[in-house]
C-alpha cells in the first residue's frame, strides 16, 4: 500500500523567509506528483502538477521538484507571506488519470 | 466556468438515517472523483466515475455507500444508515482526462458532515 509523509507536520515561520516542505513515498513508482493548498474548513486549491517526464514545475514564488528515483518531492517557497498561511498537501497519481494518493499536509503559519 | 460545486455545504444528521451529497463538476469534464477527509488527514480515494461509468471503488466505501453519476454530469453519495465515524469531509473532484494523458483534478468545496 502507497504511503505518503510530509515533513514537516507544522511549522511557524516570520514573514519573509524562504521554506522548503518534503514529500515521501513509500513506493516511488509514482507516475506524477500534485500540490495542494488547503485552507482551513475549505476545499482543496491545486498549486502545481508535475508531470512524468518532468522533474520540476515553478508558479510565482513556489517551485516543486519531483525525485522519481527517491520517491521525493519538495515544495520551495520564497519570500513567504502572512497570505501563505495554510495546509500544504502533496499527492501522487498511481495509475493514469485515476486516484490521487495523499500525505497528510504540512500546516504552515506565516508570522507578520 | 464556475468551478466545481457541491451541496450541501454542511449536514448534521442522526445516527442511523440516511444522507445524500450531490456534486457538479466543471462542464465538460468527463471524469469525477470522490474523496473523504477526516481531521488531520489527507483526503482518501473513494471512488471515481468516467462520463457515467463507475470504474473503481476503495475498499473505505463500505456497502452503506452509494455513488452514482447518472447521464455523466452531476453526481451524487449516499450513505445509508450513517455511524458517527462517518463524520468527515467529503470532497468531490473533476478532470478533463483521456487515455494516456495526466490531467489536474479540481476540487470542490466539500460538504463537512457530522453524525451524532
Amino acid at each position: 500500500k502507497q504511503e505518503v509523509t510530509q515533513i514537516p507536520a507544522a511549522l511557524s515561520v516570520p514573514e519573509g523567509e524562504n521554506l522548503v516542505l518534503n514529500c515521501s513515498f513509500t513506493d516511488s513508482a509514482i507516475y506524477n506528483l500534485q500540490w495542494f493548498r488547503q485552507d482551513p474548513g475549505k476545499g482543496l486549491t491545486s498549486l502545481l502538477l508535475i508531470q512524468s517526464s518532468q522533474r520540476e514545475q515553478t508558479s510565482g514564488r513556489l517551485n516543486a521538484s519531483l525525485d522519481k528515483s527517491s520517491g521525493r518531492s519538495t515544495l520551495y517557497i520564497a519570500a513567504s507571506q502572512p497570505g501563505d498561511s495554510a495546509t500544504y498537501l502533496c499527492a501522487g497519481y498511481m495509475e493514469y488519470g485515476n486516484k490521487l494518493v495523499f500525505g497528510a499536509g504540512t500546516i504552515l503559519r506565516v508570522k507578520s | 466556468d464556475t468551478g466545481v460545486s457541491q451541496d450541501p455545504r454542511h449536514k448534521i444528521t442522526k445516527r442511523g438515517q440516511n444522507v445524500t451529497f450531490r456534486c457538479d463538476p466543471i462542464s465538460e469534464h468527463n471524469r469525477l472523483y470522490w474523496y473523504r477527509q477526516t481531521l488531520g488527514q489527507g483526503p482518501e480515494f473513494l471512488t471515481y466515475f468516467q462520463n457515467e461509468a463507475q470504474l473503481e471503488k476503495s475498499r473505505l466505501l463500505s456497502d452503506r455507500f452509494s455513488a452514482e453519476r447518472p447521464k455523466g454530469s452531476f453526481s451524487t453519495l449516499e450513505i445509508q444508515r450513517t455511524e458517527q465515524g462517518d463524520s468527515a469531509m467529503y470532497l468531490c473532484a473533476s478532470s478533463l482526462g483521456y487515455r494516456g494523458e495526466v490531467e489536474t483534478q479540481y476540487f470542490g468545496p466539500g460538504t463537512r458532515l457530522l453524525v451524532l
